[in-house]
């Protein structure tokens, strides 16, 4: 089955400093890459997904690269900012098994120092 | 829309005790779906759905039950409770196309003792 791994686990970043976090995934059938954001007691919330059609998406501050061959999608936020601060997750969706599941990595908890 | 609902929020399990997370949803959301939150750590799949009558086993389902007989309800059993399942649950829907949009319910924090 698939198989998603996230890094780094924690990053700490300036206020106005750029974050990166990346995720490989196994399955080379998925083809819909999801990031949620989780704040503390919170559930997690969609910020931004890629599909496997697309290499780049962004969001303001927020982008999203996929690289299909070498099976990796990373999340960029730039200027970051302290209400970034939470647990980032990257998924993997198997399109062709038609049950839209996603399989999680492990999270990466961002720390955004004023 | 009250979007996907979870019951109880918070609820603390004595060790063999048995209960059911109740989970429903008003989008007409054709998928759903059980994950499970260790502390520090991802969200592990327990069980999903694709429609009424339909469920399977997802990453980690040892030692739960679900059962899907309509469209809006998914409710999650806990058979005989041990610690290892002292974690937060977190109930999910999305339309019926890959790709779309998983949302999620606030979340039932369970603790066994």
């Amino acid at each position: 089955g698939e198989n998603v791994e996230q890094h780094p686990s924690t990053l700490s970043v300036q206020e106005g400093d750029s974050a990166v976090i990346k995720c490989t995934y196994s399955d080379s059938a998925s083809n819909y890459f999801p990031w949620y954001k989780q704040e503390l007691g919170k559930r997690p919330q969609l910020i931004i997904d890629i599909r496997s059609n697309v290499g780049e998406k962004k969001d303001q501050r927020i982008a999203v690269t996929l690289n299909k061959t070498a099976k990796h999608f990373s999340l960029h936020i730039t200027e970051t900012q302290p209400e970034d601060s939470a647990v980032y997750f990257c998924a993997a969706s198997h399109g062709s098994s038609n049950t839209g599941k996603l399989i999680f990595g492990q999270g990466t908890t961002l720390q955004v120092k004023p | 829309n009250a979007g996907v609902t979870q019951t109880p929020k918070f609820r603390i399990l004595k060790i063999g005790q048995s209960m059911t997370l109740q989970c429903t949803q008003d989008m007409n959301h054709n998928y759903m779906y059980w994950y499970r939150q260790d502390p520090g750590m991802g969200l592990k799949l327990i069980y999903y759905s694709v429609g009424a009558g339909i469920t399977d086993k997802g990453e980690v389902p040892n030692g739960y039950n679900v059962s899907r007989s309509t469209t809006e309800d998914f409710p999650l059993r806990l058979e005989l409770a041990a610690p290892s399942q002292t974690s937060v649950y977190f109930c999910a829907s999305s339309l019926a196309t890959p790709g779309n949009t998983i949302y999620f319910g606030e979340g039932s924090w369970l603790t066994v003792v």
